[in-house]
């Protein structure tokens, strides 16, 4: 079974803070997207990346994957409150490529 | 048009009803999901159709059943639910392929009385 961990489970930041939020896997992933996701709200889709290695920049986001393929890592330089979400990677199973294998999840929190 | 369509929006239902979730999508995407999400948890993946066909069923209870009627189209079919499937059931599209990029729904919040 393919897993993914998210860290930290739960983040809550004053406004203007920097935060990392990590996706880790035992599994090598052929690629690994990020969503965000609003209370009451679908998973909408932040980023895919799909090369060890890769880094890639979105505003004040920055995703990175892991040069093994089995982890990445979302970074937000001066958080906002409008960062306020659930943060989900999800990447596709190995074994079903018809399957999206979703993270724990991290809720991040930012007060302004 | 990069949207996914759900309907209703909320639903409240009895044990005993029988009511349908419907999903829709014109970005030619050949595979469509249902998703269930309790509250402060990560979807669960329920079915994927895949051109139109169940490809994965994840173990999931008879009084779920789903249709793809045809390539825009998903409903899941709910009859004789418990307490316990208050959710939100979210549906997704994407292309089959390796990097599976999906678009989600609104959701449907689903409450069983």
């Amino acid at each position: 079974t393919q897993l993914l961990e998210q860290s930290p489970q739960f983040l809550s930041i004053q406004e203007g803070e920097n935060l990392t939020v990590y996706c880790n896997s035992s599994s090598v992933f052929s690629s690994l997207q990020w969503y965000r996701q609003e209370p009451g709200e679908g998973p909408v889709l932040l980023v895919t990346v799909v090369t060890g290695g890769e880094v890639k920049k979105l505003k004040r986001l920055t995703f990175q994957f892991g040069d093994a393929r089995k982890d990445s890592s979302l970074h937000i330089t001066a958080a906002q409150p409008g960062d306020t979400g659930l943060y989900l990677c999800a990447g596709g199973s190995s074994y079903n490529t018809d399957k999206l294998i979703f993270g724990t999840g991290t809720r991040l929190q930012v007060f302004p | 048009d990069t949207e996914v369509t759900q309907t209703p929006k909320h639903l409240v239902m009895g044990m005993t009803n029988k009511k349908s979730l419907k999903c829709e999508q014109h970005m030619g995407h050949r595979a469509m999901y249902w998703y269930k999400q309790k509250a402060k948890k990560p979807p669960e993946l329920m079915f994927v159709y895949s051109y139109e066909k169940l490809s994965i069923n994840e173990s999931v209870p008879s009084r779920f059943s789903p249709e793809c009627p045809n390539s825009s189209l998903l409903n899941l079919h709910l009859h004789a639910l418990q307490p316990e499937d208050s959710a939100l059931y979210l549906c997704a599209s994407s292309q089959p392929a390796l990097n599976t990029e999906a678009f989600f729904g609104q959701g449907t919040r689903l409450t069983v009385v």
